[in-house]
């Protein structure tokens, strides 16, 4: 069974760090990468995609693919109490449009 | 350009009475799909539309839910009757599949379902 595995958390991080969230996939053919951001009674925002390994930054976020080690991880640099949220991490596999979906990590941005 | 619209943002009803949520993908966005979310979980896909073709809906339970999207633009889905278990935050999200882009999914605001 195609498994998407992120640690539940919660993350605490104090303001200006880096947080680093990791996301681990057991399908060794996904091909796309997704990083959700949901805030608190809200919809999933995606904030980052990637699809080829190493890394691909936009703004404050960074995104890391390792598809040897099937692992993707998102990094937020200068944390701001804004980020807290539950990030979730999701995976389609190729030729496939179905998105599996890790049940997210809560990262707490403490001031 | 507007996001994925849904409603009623809210609905709260008896066990064993009908309920109806709509959505309206973004303009262009040929593929949609509805997901029920649970606390603490991810989505989980009920249906998936290409266009008017449900291209899969093996989760979606037959004996209560049914969705419909008659000219593939904007999408119902129905669940009668409703089960003390379908409370949840049904999503309805679209992406446009059409060549070899990235085909991400961009959600609505989502309805929460409280069954009584």
């Amino acid at each position: 069974q195609k498994e998407v595995e992120q640690n539940s958390g919660p993350l605490s991080v104090p303001e200006g760090a880096i947080a680093s969230l990791n996301c681990t996939y057991s399908d060794r053919v996904s091909q796309s990468f997704f990083w959700y951001r949901q805030y608190s009674g809200k919809s999933p925002e995606l904030i980052m995609s990637i699809y080829s390994n190493g890394d691909k930054e936009d703004g404050r976020f960074t995104a890391q693919l390792n598809k040897a080690s099937q692992y993707v991880s998102l990094l937020i640099r200068d944390s701001q109490p804004s980020d807290s949220a539950t990030y979730l991490c999701a995976v389609r596999g190729r030729g496939n449009y179905q998105l599996i979906w890790g049940a997210g990590t809560k990262l707490i941005i403490k001031p | 350009e507007a996001g994925v619209v849904q409603s009623p943002r809210y609905k709260i009803i008896e066990k064993k009475q009908p309920v109806a949520f709509w959505c309206n993908p973004i303009s262009g966005h040929n593929t949609l799909y509805w997901y029920l979310q649970n606390l603490g979980q991810g989505p989980e896909l009920l249906i998936r539309y290409e266009n008017e073709e449900a291209v899969d809906d093996s989760q979606l339970p037959k004996d209560r839910f049914s969705a419909e999207r008659l000219k593939g633009v904007d999408s119902t889905l129905k669940i009668q009757p409703a089960e003390l278990g379908d409370s949840a935050v049904y999503l309805c999200a679209s992406s446009s599949n059409r060549g070899s882009g990235p085909n991400e999914q961009f959600f609505g605001p989502g309805t929460r379902l409280t069954v009584l």
